[in-house]
């Protein structure tokens, strides 16, 4: 299958330990975020989203923060497992368009 | 339903050959995207559909770039005269609003040569 994730910054982490990954949008009128997740040889999948009126939501295992002032979104993942080993995108939205960032590749060691 | 299919998976064409892809949403989804995705960046938004409406179009998407959603159901993605920059996987989506969940289908990977 493809391989996505060459190139991309990479995050290694110890599988049990918490992750943090980082993103910085461009638009400051953006006012719906998404986390996607995507494994190679695959569509992107949903992780979580969050509307520009919150700064903090949580999911499953998995949180995302929202600071507008610097524009930045973050995602955290708690007690990381080998399946969450990935390519993690933020996508943001306005004027009914949607942009996502380069990613960061997620490793996670056994 | 079974998510978000695509056809083909893979495609090779030779440079100034027109392709054709095909997206089938999830049923009960009115809005369709497509994006495309180079090696190792994220994807980038193409052109948008709700029924059958083309609302927004990127300006990535040049005039040998042509998207239809004929009855709101299936949209297919036309590329003409190909050229070896259109080399890319072409990824559809299709969600229930546009401030909601995005369900990506697998992609049609795109090879010019």
């Amino acid at each position: 299958g493809e391989s996505v994730g060459l190139h991309l910054p990479t995050l290694s982490v110890q599988e049990g330990d918490n992750s943090i990954i980082n993103c910085a949008y461009s638009n400051s009128a953006s006012d719906y975020f998404i986390w996607y997740k995507q494994e190679s040889g695959k569509g992107p999948q949903f992780i979580i989203d969050i509307r520009s009126n919150m700064d903090k939501r949580q999911g499953q295992r998995v949180t995302v923060l929202l600071n507008k002032t610097v524009k930045h979104l973050s995602l955290q993942i708690a007690a990381t497992q080998p399946g969450d080993s990935a390519v993690y995108f933020c996508a943001e939205t306005y004027f009914n368009k949607f942009y996502f960032g380069s990613g960061t590749k997620l490793n996670v060691k056994p | 339903d079974t998510g978000v299919s695509q056809d083909p998976r893979h495609k090779i064409t030779k440079r100034g050959q027109n392709v054709t892809f095909r997206c089938d949403p999830i049923s009960e989804h009115n809005r369709l995207y497509w994006y495309r995705q180079t090696l190792g960046q994220g994807p980038e938004f193409l052109t948008y559909f709700q029924n059958e409406a083309q609302l927004e179009k990127s300006r990535l998407l040049s005039d040998r770039f042509s998207a239809e959603r004929p009855k709101g159901s299936f949209s297919t993605l036309e590329i003409q005269r190909t050229e070896q920059g259109d080399s890319a996987m072409y990824l559809c989506a299709s969600s229930l609003s546009l401030r909601g969940e995005q369900y990506f289908g697998p992609g049609t990977r795109l090879t010019v040569t």
